[in-house]
């Protein structure tokens, strides 16, 4: 089993959609969890951190379930602009060090 | 003003070969990273080093092997280049302490191996 998975899409949506990604992790000792957000041929930037309680920034709504290992991405009003692969990461081994395990991503495709 | 840059951007080379690819971050982290991304997206760590100590070594052939001058360089250099290699190498630095870091990565060196 890796040790986070992420539906590889592509998600296709038109403009002003509402899309949810979702993700598993493996590993219950993690601490850490973000998104972060790869343009193609483009290196990856952090989009948002997650928190245990839920966070939003914007149009972006961030959840984690330690409980079920699972998190989410949810994203309203899509933009043209926010076509790009959003991967899942996770740290990996409960903060001792900065090791971040990274999904595959998911590749959103938002439509005119 | 980049954060964090690499040299080169693009690299062509022939199995066998010998080649370096530098790192650079001005952004006072002390903690620098190289990943690898695959021909299939997939981004995996392979070294870590904090105020130039190795902490991350992953399971990467020792035909890989980074150093770090200063806090602020992270090199690496890979012997007897094979196909396989090719990739897009990506840098990262960050500031160890906060537990919600951001890593910052370069823009990436994509590495061609004929």
């Amino acid at each position: 089993r890796k040790e986070v998975e992420q539906d590889p899409g592509p998600f296709n949506v038109p403009e002003g959609a509402t899309v949810a990604f979702n993700c598993t992790y493996s590993n219950s000792a993690s601490q850490s969890f973000f998104w972060y957000r790869q343009d193609c041929r483009k290196e990856p930037k952090l989009l948002m951190s997650v928190y245990s309680s839920g966070n939003e920034d914007g149009r972006f709504t961030a959840q984690l379930n330690r409980a079920s290992q699972y998190i989410s991405l949810l994203i309203r009003d899509s933009k043209l602009s926010d076509s790009a692969t959003y991967l899942c990461v996770v740290n990996s081994d409960g903060g001792a060090t900065n090791k971040l395990i990274f999904g595959t991503g998911t590749l959103l495709a938002v439509q005119p | 003003d980049t954060a964090v840059s690499q040299t080169p951007k693009y690299l062509v080379t022939q199995m066998g070969n010998d080649k370096s690819i530098k790192c650079e971050q001005n952004l006072g982290h002390d903690t620098m990273y190289w990943y690898k991304q695959d021909s299939k997206k997939f981004l995996k760590i392979m070294f870590s080093y904090n105020n130039k100590e190795l902490i991350i070594n992953e399971t990467v052939p020792n035909r890989f092997s980074p150093k770090s001058p200063d806090k602020a360089h992270l090199n690496l250099h890979i012997n007897s280049l094979e196909l396989g290699d090719s990739a897009v190498y990506f840098c990262a630095s960050s500031q160890v302490g906060d537990w919600n870091y951001e890593q910052y990565f370069g823009p990436g060196t994509r590495l061609t191996v004929t």
